[in-house]
This record gives structure tokens, sequence and C-alpha cells, in this order.
């Protein structure tokens, strides 16, 4: 158990929906990275978000958004959701805010657009 | 952020060492070296991280050249439960845009 938290595990909707996916990182990190793994690819980096700021933007779409509260969960916001946003979307968490910074990944939410 | 470059699919049998090289050419003077594993279906999970020569822990060993520009990750007799996909991770940055990228990895077949 990475002590990062993920929900929902599962999310089926249809298209042009909207939807948040929640993460509440390890006791103590400040940092929180939001991923983005089609079937068989790679991890796609989307944000990054460090004691309630954003710090860093990936390949993010303007169809999605995020946030980090000060209790430093996150909530990544997908909508006008489309078939090919079906994907594994991971949230990781680490001390700071640096990439030597040892990231501990949740279990993921599969997202299911149908 | 330094770009990094890993075989894309290895096989080994079972009880064999294996070792992942990455390739790091412009790897700068404050990145670290990370090493991930992830089975199917589930988040990545820290293996080793070092910063130069040779790091050993209790699965693996991260041997990292002079130079820096590359490293490679040793895993001692592997076993089926070794299956996964292995990434190399290289940066240390501070506040900015830099793009956090874990590549496609190594994608580790371990034959019985």
């Amino acid at each position: 158990d990475s002590g990062v938290t993920q929900t929902p595990k599962h999310l089926i909707t249809a298209t042009g929906q909207r939807v948040t996916l929640r993460c509440s990182p390890r006791s103590g990190d400040l940092s929180v990275y939001w991923y983005q793994q089609s079937l068989d690819q790679g991890l796609q980096f989307l944000i990054q978000y460090y004691n309630g700021e954003e710090r860093a933007k990936g390949n993010i779409l303007e169809r999605f958004s995020a946030q980090q509260f000060p209790d430093l969960h996150s909530e990544l916001n997908l909508s006008s959701l489309e078939l090919g946003d079906s994907a594994l979307y991971f949230c990781a968490s680490s001390q700071q805010g640096n990439i030597g910074n040892i990231q501990y990944f949740g279990a993921g939410t599969r997202l299911s657009v149908l | 952020l330094a770009k990094t470059t890993q075989p894309i699919s290895m096989d080994s049998y079972e009880g064999q060492e294996v070792n992942i090289t990455c390739s790091h050419n412009n790897i700068a003077t404050n990145d670290y070296i990370t090493w991930y594993q992830q089975f199917p279906s589930q988040g990545p999970r820290f293996i080793i991280q070092g910063y130069k020569t040779k790091v050993t822990n209790e699965v693996a060993s991260l041997f990292i050249p002079a130079d820096r520009k590359s490293s490679t990750l040793s895993l001692p007799r592997v076993s089926l439960s070794d299956t996964a996909v292995y990434y190399c991770l290289v940066g240390d940055y501070g506040f900015g845009n830099e793009k956090l990228t874990f590549g496609t990895g190594t994608r580790l077949t371990i034959i019985p």
C-alpha cells in the first residue's frame, strides 16, 4: 500500500459528460501529480501541484482541469468526455516537488467512456 | 528534463540476473536517476534511486558510471513475478513548466 488513495476505482460514463477524480496524497506529502495511461501506452504526465499551487503542466487538454485543496487532496476534472479519454488515471505524491523526489502512486481510476 | 532512452523490451529466464540500461546523455548536475516498476493495471512502484556510483537495496542495484550519461538497473536472480515494465526517470527541477515523462519503459518478460 503506497499510502496514496484514489477514488473511485472505476468510472463508467457517456460521451459529453463530466467526471471528477479524487486523490488523497500520503501523509506529509506536499506535491501531487496526475498521469494518464491509455491501453499499452506509457504514462503521460498531465499536471503537478505543490502545496496548493500549480507547479508544472504537461500535455493536459483544455477540457481537463485540476486543483489541490488546503488539506492537500487533489481533484482532476474531466469534461466534455470523448471516447479517447478512456484510460487509467494515476495520481502520485511526493514530499517535495522536485523530480528527484520519489513519487508514490495510487492504484488508479479506470475511466471508461461509452 | 533529461531525455532517456531504454530498450523497448527484454526477455530473460528465471534465476538469471537482468540488467536494463537507460541512456541519459544530457543529464544535469542536480539530476537524480530513479527507477520504477509497473505491473499491468497498477500504479508504478519505486525501485531504486541514485546519483552516482552504485546503490543497492533489497530488490535491486543501480550502477552509474562516472560520466552519469547512462545507468543500469540490475535485478538479481529474477523470478516470474519480476515480469513488468521498468521506467527510468531522470531529473530534478524547480518551479517551471518542465514536462515529466516516464517514456514507454522497458517491458521485461521472465520465461520459466
